[in-house]
């Protein structure tokens, strides 16, 4: 079974800190990972990854993947409130199925 | 404008009903997904279709029942046999096989349908 793990669960930071989230996968005919953010319902998309070592980045959120190590992070630079979502990875397999982590919790207060 | 529709927004049902939620998408994409999402628990998939009138057991299939006769619609029921069927659901679609391989596509999703049975 293809299997996607998030960490932390949980964050709690101020207004200007950095965060890193993490995702280790273990799937079956890995073909790419993908970073999404959900604040209410919709999870919108933010990057997609296929290649270790490139860097994707969006203003003040990165993204990298590791292939050989089956990991990827998220980094989030001055964060700021609206930064507050979960953030959920998920990751392309055999099939076309598309399995996702729990997600991580960022709170991001004043 | 192009998108997934779900459909309703919020539904109670009684519990031992089965009720089934819409989903449609004027994307022209060949895959569909429904997952579930409780709190804490991330997306789990439930049911997935590459292709019109083919679909496959996702990880926590069993209480559902899924159909695929349009390319556009992809509909869940919950039936009776779910045990604890109060949920967020959310479909989502994606470009399928024949279409690209998913190395460059991602996944959109409609809205959700929040289900709570009484």
């Amino acid at each position: 079974e293809d299997k996607v793990v998030q960490s932390p669960l949980s964050l709690v930071v101020h207004e200007g800190d950095t965060v890193t989230l993490n995702c280790s996968y273990e799937v079956t005919n890995f073909r790419s990972l993908l970073w999404y953010k959900q604040e209410k319902k919709a999870p919108t998309f933010l990057f997609m990854l296929t290649s270790s070592g490139i860097e994707k980045k969006s203003g003040r959120l990165s993204s990298i993947l590791d292939k050989k190590e089956l990991f990827s992070i998220l980094n989030i630079t001055a964060t700021q409130t609206g930064d507050s979502a979960v953030y959920l990875c998920a990751v392309w397999g055999s099939n076309y199925k598309l399995t996702f982590g729990k997600g991580t919790l960022l709170t991001v207060n004043p | 404008d192009g998108g997934i529709t779900q459909s309703p927004k919020y539904l109670f049902r009684k519990e031992g009903q089965n009720v089934t939620l819409s989903c449609e998408q004027n994307l022209n994409h060949d895959a569909m997904y429904w997952y579930r999402q409780d709190p804490g628990q991330g997306l789990r998939l439930i049911y997935y279709s590459q292709i019109v009138n083919d679909f496959q057991k996702g990880d926590i299939a069993e209480g559902y029942s899924v159909s695929r006769e349009k390319k556009e619609s992809f509909p869940l029921t919950v039936t009776s046999a779910q045990k604890n069927p109060t949920a967020f659901y959310l479909c989502a679609s994606a470009r399928g096989p024949l279409q690209g391989a998913p190395t460059n596509t991602e996944a959109f999703f409609g809205q959700g349908t929040r289900l709570t049975v009484v």
